[in-house]
């Protein structure tokens, strides 16, 4: 399967700042990622489908000024969680599909103070 | 939108145990994926499987495509199968995955 990385594991941030989280493919060159966030005992949303080269899609609900995302090549994509606040702490979670089969990254824990 | 159910909710075993998760799916799907996700968080592909049957060492799964269901089967339970249990599918035309709301499975020795 690939191989994903994200970057920072976890984070803590205080209300209003801004925070950027990274998504690695480190085996494979993916055109589309994908983000979603899971908050506790529950189970994930996605949020945006992230697309090398062109502007992300976002889910019904989910504020595209609040979460920017950027998929500048075919390794990276960056979701920056921009004026932060508690409600948006949760456990972000990035994935990328290669064949059929979609693989996901270890997340990153948000927590804003 | 695709719906995902999947049951139970909850389920507490004994170490040695064989169990049975199941997952109905409203529409057909493409594209059916179960996920193991451990206590940090981190989801495990266990098996793709959008037809048929598969098996893994302890594990095997079967989807009943023109039914809409799949089954996870664990067999001889081991404390470290704790986690929850997820599957995921995608919408016929579309790539992006729906979960289920999971599984949470707990072995005790």
């Amino acid at each position: 399967g690939a191989v994903v990385s994200q970057h920072p594991s976890w984070v803590i941030c205080k209300s209003g700042t801004s925070v950027k989280i990274e998504c690695r493919s480190l085996d494979f060159q993916a055109t589309t990622m994908f983000w979603y966030r899971q908050f506790p005992k529950q189970s994930l949303m996605l949020m945006a489908t992230s697309n090398e080269g062109s502007k992300a899609t976002y889910e019904q609900g989910v504020e595209k000024d609040k979460f920017l995302i950027n998929h500048a090549s075919l390794t990276l994509s960056t979701l920056t969680v921009t004026s932060a606040h508690p409600e948006d702490s949760s456990f972000y979670i990035c994935s990328l599909s290669r064949v059929w089969e979609q693989f996901f990254g270890p997340g990153t824990r948000l927590t804003v103070l | 939108g695709i719906q995902v159910e999947q049951s139970p909710p909850d389920l507490i075993l004994q170490e040695g145990a064989n169990s049975t998760l199941r997952c109905n799916f409203s529409d057909s799907v493409n594209n059916l994926q179960w996920f193991h996700q451990n206590p940090w968080g981190q989801l495990i592909n266990l098996f793709y499987i959008p037809s048929g049957t598969k098996q893994n060492g302890r594990l095997s799964a079967t989807t009943v495509a023109t039914e809409r269901y799949s089954l996870l089967y664990i067999s001889s339970s081991q404390t470290t199968d704790s986690g929850v249990y997820f599957c995921a599918v995608e919408d016929q035309g579309a790539q992006k995955l729906v979960f289920g709301q999971g599984t949470r499975l707990t072995i005790n020795p």
